[in-house]
């Protein structure tokens, strides 16, 4: 059976800590990996990673794949209070996504 | 653009009541898909279609009914609303079949309270 799973499934730092959210995968047919934010509402995109060792970045976050570990990590830099979300990792196989439960982040000012 | 709309916002439906949870795009998107978000967990695909009259079952599909007649609407259906069902939906679209970073996106989900 395909599944995703992210760890930790809650964390909670102080503004302008760095935190690391870890995602891993056995899924059929792994095409690629993405990296989701969540607010209290529909999840919005951060990241597609399909090959390995090639860093994504977008200002103080960046995301990693290593396809042959299975695994994912994405780092946020500096965390600021706006950065409290769920971070969803989902994984494209067969055509469907296929998520992880998710990893709740609180940052305290 | 829109992009992905859902209607209701919030809805309470009795134990074997029906409804049906609209969604529409007006991004001509092929693709589109039907989640459910249970609390404190990730989404979970139950339906998607990959154009107008063709459907398939997600992960999670018991209880529900889809159908694609346009390529601006994708309907889902509960017959018997159980609490079981009781959830955040999410409708999503995609242009095509994944090209590089292509991506989902999602309307801002209708949550359903089964009692």
């Amino acid at each position: 059976e395909d599944k995703v799973v992210q760890s930790p499934l809650s964390l909670v730092v102080h503004e302008g800590d760095t935190v690391t959210l870890n995602c891993s995968y056995e899924v059929t047919n792994f095409r690629s990996l993405l990296w989701y934010k969540q607010e209290k509402k529909a999840p919005t995109f951060l990241f597609m990673l399909t090959s390995s060792g090639i860093e994504k970045k977008s200002g103080r976050l960046s995301s990693i794949l290593d396809k042959k570990e299975l695994f994912s990590i994405l780092n946020i830099t500096a965390t600021q209070t706006g950065d409290s979300a769920v971070y969803l990792c989902a994984t494209l196989a067969g055509g469907k996504l296929i998520f992880g439960q998710g990893t709740e982040l609180s940052v305290k000012p | 653009n829109a992009g992905v709309t859902q209607t209701p916002k919030f809805r309470i439906l009795k134990i074997g009541q029906s409804m049906t949870l609209q969604c529409a795009q007006d991004m001509n998107h092929n693709y589109m898909y039907w989640y459910r978000q249970d609390p404190g967990m990730g989404l979970k695909l139950i339906y998607y279609s990959v154009g107008a009259g063709i459907t398939d079952k997600g992960e999670v599909p018991n209880g529900y009914n889809v159908s694609r007649s346009t390529t601006e609407d994708f309907p889902l259906r509960l017959e018997l609303a159980a609490p079981s069902q009781t959830s955040v939906y999410f409708c999503a679209s995609s242009r095509g079949q994944w090209a590089m970073q292509e991506t989902q996106y999602f309307g801002p989900g209708t949550r359903l309270l089964v009692l």
